[in-house]
């Protein structure tokens, strides 16, 4: 069966320390893979979106980039992290080409920049 | 750029009764697919229902259903007998491609 690993699973960092989220999928291969930022009590919001190795959509201007190193394995990176970051980051995966089936999650990092 | 709408930040309901809860998108595609997502305070994400746009029927799983309106892309959804255990963050969704979310509606269910 799949699943989906995500960590850490809480995170404090001061202003301006380096970022690194990582998330692994097992049991299937090409999936889409996708980083979801939501701040406390509000929706969703799509960071990055990949359809394969070394594609990358970035779908909102920030101070965060993301990696696909592997066919399996994305990244969520920043260099100088803002308080602005703050907030519940979620990995997600969906069957590549599979438009039927929805989004598998981790269970998310809360990450919090003092 | 497809967007999800989901006007009701929060709602409330007594326990056994029904509440609907809006959803409204934008696309140009025929061919999509709709979801409901509940997140409880545990914040997992947990699938409610689906609904392929190519289908007229509306998708019902046992207390919940939808009411998708193509033309007007409206996707809401009804839960019926409302218990305890279903107050959450509900969150619509749509996917072609990517899957983009609405900012979500809290429901609370009243005892």
């Amino acid at each position: 069966s799949q699943t989906i690993h995500q960590w850490p699973a809480t995170l404090v960092q001061p202003v301006g320390s380096p970022l690194s989220l990582e998330c692994t999928v097992e049991g299937t291969s090409n999936p889409n893979l996708y980083w979801y930022r939501q701040a406390a009590g509000r929706g969703l919001q799509l960071l990055f979106y990949s359809v394969g190795i070394g594609q990358i959509s970035s779908e909102v201007p920030q101070n965060l980039s993301a990696s696909r190193p592997q066919d399996r394995q994305f990244i969520l990176s920043s260099k100088k992290l803002l308080l602005s970051d703050s907030g519940f980051y979620l990995c997600a995966w969906t069957p590549g080409g599979k438009q039927r089936t929805e989004a598998f999650f981790g269970q998310g990092t809360r990450l919090t920049v003092v | 750029a497809q967007t999800v709408t989901q006007s009701q930040p929060e709602m409330s309901v007594q326990e056994a009764e029904t509440v609907t809860l809006s959803c409204t998108y934008d696309t140009s595609e025929s061919d999509y697919y709709l979801f409901w997502y509940k997140q409880p305070p545990s914040r997992q994400m947990i699938l409610v229902i689906r609904q392929e746009a190519y289908k007229q029927q509306n998708a019902t799983e046992n207390r919940f259903s939808v009411n998708f309106q193509k033309a007007a892309k409206s996707f809401s959804l009804k839960i019926s007998d409302s218990q305890l255990g279903d107050a959450a963050m509900y969150f619509c969704a749509y996917r072609r491609g990517k899957l983009v979310f609405g900012a979500g509606t809290i429901l609370r269910v009243k005892s």
